[in-house]
């Protein structure tokens, strides 16, 4: 079975620079987050969705990001204009619950690592 | 709100010798827990979770988990590591409330396996 697919796996941009990732959950899932990684703060939770409805963007940084999922297989993080502090690697994640029971357990892409110069 | 502390930044250990990563927690409701493993250059994968039930969890790669709740932990284990282990070891909680399904991670363990 597919995994969750990230793209890019790498990106180098200027600063100023639109960037967009994509994530495609894997099939079933109803649940997708999208997580950053950085030696500083560790894994943050930027924003996730349940059943394509953003239900907590509390941990986007500013405005300069946004978040879409336009239908269940497909979900965009964007980040205009890019600075050098958001260079990190990005994790998509999705879930689905265990039966009826939402337990959060993960299953994470391979990352998007994105240099900002 | 929960939150997760991992208390071992770095872990130094000699092959076959045994290893503990701690991790406690707090919340003001149930919880599940969760311990992921991140490879270089690769995404987290799950090494195993406590859902309910036996409060011992046993997981992939040989590794378990003891879930103590009054000690708020879920301190992981393996009797005899081996230098393919060597990788970073995230714990990670889930709650039965409101945030159902958003997990709250620890910073993280570096597990170095050396020869």
């Amino acid at each position: 079975d597919a995994g969750v697919i990230q793209s890019p796996r790498h990106e180098v941009t200027e600063m100023g620079q639109e960037v967009t990732l994509r994530c495609k959950p894997i099939s079933g899932h109803n649940s997708l987050f999208w997580y950053r990684q950085t030696m500083m703060r560790g894994l943050e939770l930027l924003i996730y969705f349940n059943n394509n409805v953003p239900i907590d963007d509390s941990g986007m940084p500013e405005d300069r990001f946004s978040a879409k999922m336009p239908n269940a297989s497909f979900s965009t993080l964007k980040i205009q204009p890019s600075e050098p502090r958001d260079s990190a690697v990005y994790f998509c994640a999705s879930s689905k619950p265990s039966g009826r029971v939402v337990t959060g357990e993960l299953f994470f892409g391979e990352g998007s690592r994105l240099t900002v110069l | 709100a929960q939150s997760v502390t991992q208390l071992d930044s770095q872990v130094p250990v000699f092959e076959e010798a045994p290893v503990e990563l701690r991790c406690n927690y707090s919340s003001s409701v149930s919880v599940y827990l969760f311990w992921y493993v991140q490879y270089p250059n690769q995404g987290l994968q799950l090494l195993l979770k406590y859902l309910s039930g036996s409060t011992l969890v046993k997981g992939i790669n040989g590794f378990e988990a003891e879930f103590n709740k009054s000690q708020t932990s879920f301190h992981l284990r393996k009797p005899s590591v081996h230098i393919s282990d060597t990788a970073e070891y995230f714990c990670a909680v889930s709650d039965l409330g409101t945030n159902a399904g958003k997990s709250t991670f620890g910073d993280g363990t570096t597990l170095t396996v050396k020869p």
